[in-house]
């Protein structure tokens, strides 16, 4: 059984461009979690996504960010127009639907702006 | 607003020195406090979930134990391939979003 995938591994962009992070739950797994770390303040929060639906994105910041959780297909996370403030590790976390409190991890995307 | 303290930031010992890591929290109705391990450069590995006072769970060296204001993660006899950084996160209320504490670094030294 395959754990949370999440790909790139790795994202450079410039000041100005797109970041698109994606995200592959654990089968079975209908919940989804983003959150970003960063060295010095541990993992935040993002936004938690069912298929089709936000559930609470009270941890997204208010603009260039959004996320989606299509019927088909990875969860995605965007980022327009980044800034060097975005680098971090972003991770993907998911939960089967009948227990949420437990998250499962995948790998992360580490996201460097240049 | 939960509130999730981890002590100490880091923790070096020597293999087979048995030490304890601690989570203080503050909450609102405990739905569940979790640990997890996470290597550098990896995600986060879920190890244990702690609903109410009282309870333990044990996984190999590690034991983690709970009461109404911390929880412990002890590790007994432990090994360099223990060295990571442990977090601890709490879930309260009607709240699937757990607050995570910073971590606790540790180093075992061979």
């Amino acid at each position: 059984n395959a754990g949370v995938m999440q790909n790139p591994r790795h994202l450079v962009r410039r000041r100005g461009q797109e970041a698109r992070l994606r995200c592959s739950p654990m089968k079975g797994h209908s919940h989804v979690y983003w959150y970003r770390q960063l060295p010095e303040e541990g993992l935040k929060f993002m936004v938690y996504l069912q298929k089709e639906n936000i559930i609470d994105e009270s941890g997204m910041p208010k603009e260039r960010f959004s996320a989606e959780f299509p019927k088909e297909g990875p969860s995605i996370l965007r980022i327009q127009q980044v800034v060097r403030g975005d680098s971090a590790a972003y991770f993907c976390a998911s939960s089967p639907p009948h227990d949420s409190y437990e998250q499962y991890f995948g790998p992360g995307t580490r996201l460097t702006v240049t | 607003e939960d509130q999730v303290t981890q002590s100490p930031e880091a923790l070096r010992l020597q293999e087979g020195e048995s030490s304890s890591l601690n989570c203080s929290y503050t909450v609102s109705g405990l739905r569940g406090l979790f640990w997890y391990r996470q290597d550098p450069g990896k995600g986060p590995e879920f190890l244990f979930t702690l609903y109410s006072a009282g309870e333990e769970k044990e996984k190999e060296r590690l034991k983690a134990t709970l009461t109404k204001k911390e929880s412990f993660l002890h590790i007994t006899a432990p090994k360099p391939e223990d060295s990571a950084t442990y977090l601890c996160a709490v879930a309260s209320g009607g709240s699937y979003i757990p607050t995570f504490g910073r971590g606790t670094s540790l180093i075992v030294h061979p």
